[in-house]
């Protein structure tokens, strides 16, 4: 099993600028989340999904598009990127439709200019 | 929702010596609370976690207890080694209104030394 993958690891765009991270997982988990990770601010809940076509919001999603339409794939979309987006963000899933035991991908470090 | 702080932001300890570091969230009815660990441009990697009706849990020298009457949880490192060195995230999930969201601390840099 790969685990749970992400693409592209680094990546820096323009302010305006939209882009897809990628998200995803051969684990046949329901649950799959993604998070940004900024210094001294731990990890933030962006969206989450605990199956394919549920999604539902976490603590920060001004900015940020999510679908599920598939068990496997869980894309983070970014509309119009701006600079308080720069940061390194983590995909993350379980086996159950909810959060416990969370695999983490190795993250995508984003950096908007 | 959910507000989870952790103390302290940093750890230095002698090895060989036990490292403690402490949460405390909000919402009485949060219900599971993971460990993470991660070194250094590395993922987070889950270590150890509890649900809300155990109150203590132990893995070799890691060990994690749970007061509940004062909502809050702490991570125990026995006989620490350099390969400690990490910065540890606790994290809490549920809670009314946030049954789904895991919300994280802001983290312990700990730092062992030779």
């Amino acid at each position: 099993n790969a685990g749970v993958t992400q693409t592209p690891k680094f990546q820096v765009l323009k302010t305006g600028q939209s882009m897809t991270l990628q998200c995803a997982q051969d684990m046949n988990h329901e649950y799959m989340s993604w998070y940004r990770q900024d210094p001294g601010m731990g990890l933030r809940l962006i969206h989450y999904s605990v199956g394919a076509g549920i999604t539902d919001q976490g603590e920060v999603p001004n900015g940020y598009n999510v679908s599920r339409s598939t068990t496997e794939d869980f894309p983070l979309r970014l509309l119009s990127a701006a600079p308080s987006q720069t940061s390194v963000y983590f995909c993350a899933s379980s086996y159950a439709g909810v959060a416990y035991e969370q695999y983490f991908g190795p993250g995508t470090r984003l950096t908007v200019t | 929702g959910e507000n989870v702080e952790q103390h302290p932001s940093t750890l230095s300890v002698q090895e060989g010596d036990s490292a403690v570091i402490k949460c405390t969230y909000s919402d009485s009815a949060s219900n599971y609370f993971p460990w993470y660990k991660q070194e250094l441009g590395k993922r987070p990697q889950l270590i150890i976690d509890i649900r809300s009706n155990v109150g203590e849990k132990k893995d070799q020298r890691i060990a994690v207890t749970l007061n509940k009457t004062a909502k809050h949880f702490s991570l125990h490192i026995t006989e620490t080694q350099p390969e400690d060195s990490a910065v540890y995230f606790c994290a809490a999930l549920g809670g009314r209104g946030g049954g789904n969201k895991l919300t994280f601390g802001t983290g312990t840099q700990l730092k062992v030394e030779l």
